[in-house]
């Protein structure tokens, strides 16, 4: 089965500058890579994916990328803020029929330092 | 409009007791899932079902009965409760598309304490 490392599992900046949460996955067949925000006392959020077909997408101050080749992704969150304060999840899993697991790492705790 | 509900929010009750969380979902989604996620953050699959037929069953504890009684609800029912269920349950749905990717949507989460 699949298997997704996530590393930190903490990790501090200081209000504005760069984090990064990097995932590494083992199962080849994986094409769906989304990334999971889950603030204090509510469920995770998807706050952006990436499928195999992309090397990089962005959505406002939040960008994914993704190697194949080296089965990993990363997360990367500019000009961090307060509200960015939250545990991350990243996942994997294959798409088309039959594909409904999601595998999930491990977290990474982000604490964003005013 | 919430997407994904649950209720109740909070359970707090004895070992050994029987409860039940209920989930719906409100996407028009085929699939439903069932994840508990421990102290330390680690969220678990438990079980799956893809139009009321289960899909995901995991290594858990056959005192844990999921029932589905349409694409819309899956409810989780737990039989004599242990001090090691407590834990905050989630609820999700998806849509699996044959060309897209399993985008699941969370529900607000069950905080389980069992005293």
């Amino acid at each position: 089965g699949e298997n997704v490392e996530q590393h930190p599992s903490t990790l501090s900046v200081q209000e504005g500058d760069s984090a990064v949460i990097k995932c590494t996955y083992s199962d080849s067949a994986s094409n769906y890579f989304p990334w999971y925000k889950q603030e204090l006392g509510k469920g995770p959020q998807l706050i952006i994916d990436i499928r195999s077909n992309v090397g990089e997408k962005k959505d406002q101050r939040i960008a994914v990328t993704l190697n194949k080749t080296a089965k990993h992704f990363s997360l990367h969150i500019t000009e961090t803020q307060p509200e960015d304060s939250a545990v991350y999840f990243c996942a994997a899993s294959p798409t088309g029929a039959g594909s409904y697991q999601l595998t999930f790492g491990k977290g990474t705790k982000l604490s964003v330092i005013p | 409009d919430t997407a994904v509900s649950q209720t109740p929010k909070y359970l707090v009750t004895q070992m050994g007791n029987d409860k039940s969380i209920k989930c719906e979902q409100n996407l028009g989604h085929d699939t439903m899932y069932w994840y508990k996620q421990d102290s330390k953050k680690f969220l678990k699959i438990m079980f799956s079902y893809n139009n009321k037929e289960l899909i995901i069953n995991e290594t858990v504890p056959n005192r844990f009965s999921p029932k589905s009684p349409d694409k819309a609800h899956l409810n989780l029912h737990i039989n004599s409760l242990e001090l090691g269920d407590s834990a905050v349950y989630f609820c999700a749905s998806s849509q699996v598309r044959l060309a897209g990717g399993n985008e699941q949507f969370f529900g607000p989460g069950t905080r389980l304490t069992v005293l």
